[in-house]
């Protein structure tokens, strides 16, 4: 059974158009995010979420903007899409365990904008 | 603000040997948590370990182990008996309680496994 699932795995558009990449998580757990891979492979927290409401909006501009209509659901929606919005996104969720916290991955949104 | 560095972009290991990933990060905060991944050239991100800062052991899962250095404030990954399919982008990370438990990231090390 897939842990975080993420569609589509890829998604080629061209720069003005407005997309959304979808999240869903199958563990239960409380929080959720986004992070950004640029080409570089540095990855960077965007939002994080909690029991459906946003409790960090990294600085990210305002053309991205997340939706979480459930505990098991994030989404991420793009507007006015631009050559630089163009890397991985990863959605992610994390759960306390009795050794720590663990926070898994989905397989990655590679978004290619033109 | 919290830093994590990877210093070794690229790593070369000979199949079946062990191999150390350096991790050094910076805080004041006495309490978070410290993470590494692997991310395979098909793109995911995968879990491989966790070590929590009050943690009096070294975390290990199999042939990964965590070489926790409070004071120094290096938490190594050492990979043992390396096989080929190890070959990837390794990731250190941390993140701490009280936040969203977001995680920052270090620039990563390619290993790559010689056979």
């Amino acid at each position: 059974d897939t842990a975080v699932s993420q569609t589509p795995k890829y998604l080629v558009t061209q720069m003005g158009n407005d997309k959304s990449i979808k999240c869903e998580q199958n563990l239960g757990h409380d929080t959720m995010y986004w992070y950004k891979q640029d080409s570089k492979k540095f990855l960077k927290i965007m939002f994080s979420y909690n029991n459906k409401e946003l409790i960090i909006n990294e600085t990210v501009p305002n053309r991205f903007s997340p939706k979480s209509p459930d505990k098991a659901h994030l989404n991420l929606h793009i507007n006015s899409l631009e050559l630089g919005d163009s890397a991985v996104y990863f959605c992610a969720s994390t759960i306390r365990t009795g050794g720590g916290y663990e926070q898994y991955f989905g397989p990655g949104t590679r978004l290619t904008v033109t | 603000a919290q830093k994590i560095t990877q210093t070794q972009p690229g790593m070369f290991v000979q199949e079946k040997e062990a191999v150390t990933l350096d991790c050094t990060y910076d805080t004041s905060d006495p309490s978070y948590g410290l993470f590494w991944y692997k991310q395979p050239s098909s793109g995911e991100m995968i879990f491989l370990i966790y070590q929590g800062s009050y943690d009096q052991q070294n975390a290990t899962e199999g042939r990964y182990s965590l070489n926790f250095q409070k004071a120094r404030k290096s938490a190594n990954l050492v990979i043992s008996a390396s096989q080929l399919g190890d070959s990837a982008m390794y990731f250190c990370a941390m993140n701490f309680p009280g936040s969203a438990r977001q995680l920052t990231f270090g620039s990563g090390t390619q290993l790559t496994v010689l056979p």
